[in-house]
């Protein structure tokens, strides 16, 4: 099946920095998302973006589908930015599946 | 208000035990799934379905099993022959179709703790 590695699995970084969260896919896929689990476990949507660019306030997402890996920008890290950040695809040819990566920790220090 | 909701939120369960996750939808989402997480992992896929009355093993899909029997619910029966049931549990729906938007929207979890 397809494998997603996220990349890096840990970040530390200190309140107002900016942060590139990568996302690696072994295949095409038809749909690509962003997920920020907060710490209570709740996973909040961030981007729907099978590709091309989009942006959500501090928060912008680029994937480049032929290229097969997708990005995250957080600039000026707020500490309720805290939390983990998942990457999942969805490939029409293999099932349907929605498959995650392992995700990327960040903590942002105040 | 439209979303999925996932009941109980906390639930403890005896060893030998089965016991039912509660998994409904209004979204009018053609597409459930279930995952799991354990502590400081990812979500790994038990079972999926795209229709009624159809569904389909994930990756760790022993020890568990599902229904649907309509669209909106998809209830996960977590069986006496799960060795290691205690993890987060999360359920997710979407749309399906190749010219529709298919974003995936979560539940926010069950936590599973076996005494």
């Amino acid at each position: 099946g397809i494998q997603v590695e996220q990349s890096p699995p840990d970040l530390i970084l200190q309140e107002g920095a900016n942060s590139t969260l990568r996302c690696n896919f072994s295949d095409s896929v038809n749909n690509l998302q962003w997920f920020h689990q907060n710490p209570w476990g709740q996973l909040i949507n961030l981007f729907y973006i099978p590709s091309g660019t989009k942006q959500n306030g501090r928060l912008s997402a680029t994937t480049v589908a032929t290229e097969r890996y997708s990005l995250l920008y957080i600039s000026s890290s707020q500490t309720t930015d805290s939390g983990v950040y998942f990457c999942a695809v969805e490939a029409w040819n293999r099932d349907d599946k929605i498959i995650f990566g392992k995700g990327t920790r960040l903590h942002i220090l105040p | 208000d439209g979303g999925i909701t996932q009941s109980p939120k906390y639930l403890f369960r005896k060893e030998g035990q089965n016991v039912t996750l509660s998994c409904e939808q209004n979204l009018n989402h053609d597409a459930m799934y279930w995952y799991r997480q354990d502590p400081g992992q990812g979500l790994r896929l038990i079972y999926y379905s795209q229709i009624v009355n159809d569904f389909q093993k994930g990756d760790i899909a022993e020890g568990y099993s599902v229904s649907r029997e309509k669209k909106e619910s998809f209830p996960l029966t977590v069986t006496s022959a799960q060795k290691n049931p205690t993890a987060f549990y999360l359920c997710a729906s979407s749309n399906m179709g190749r010219d529709r938007n298919t974003e995936a929207f979560f539940g926010q979890g069950t936590r599973l703790t076996v005494v």
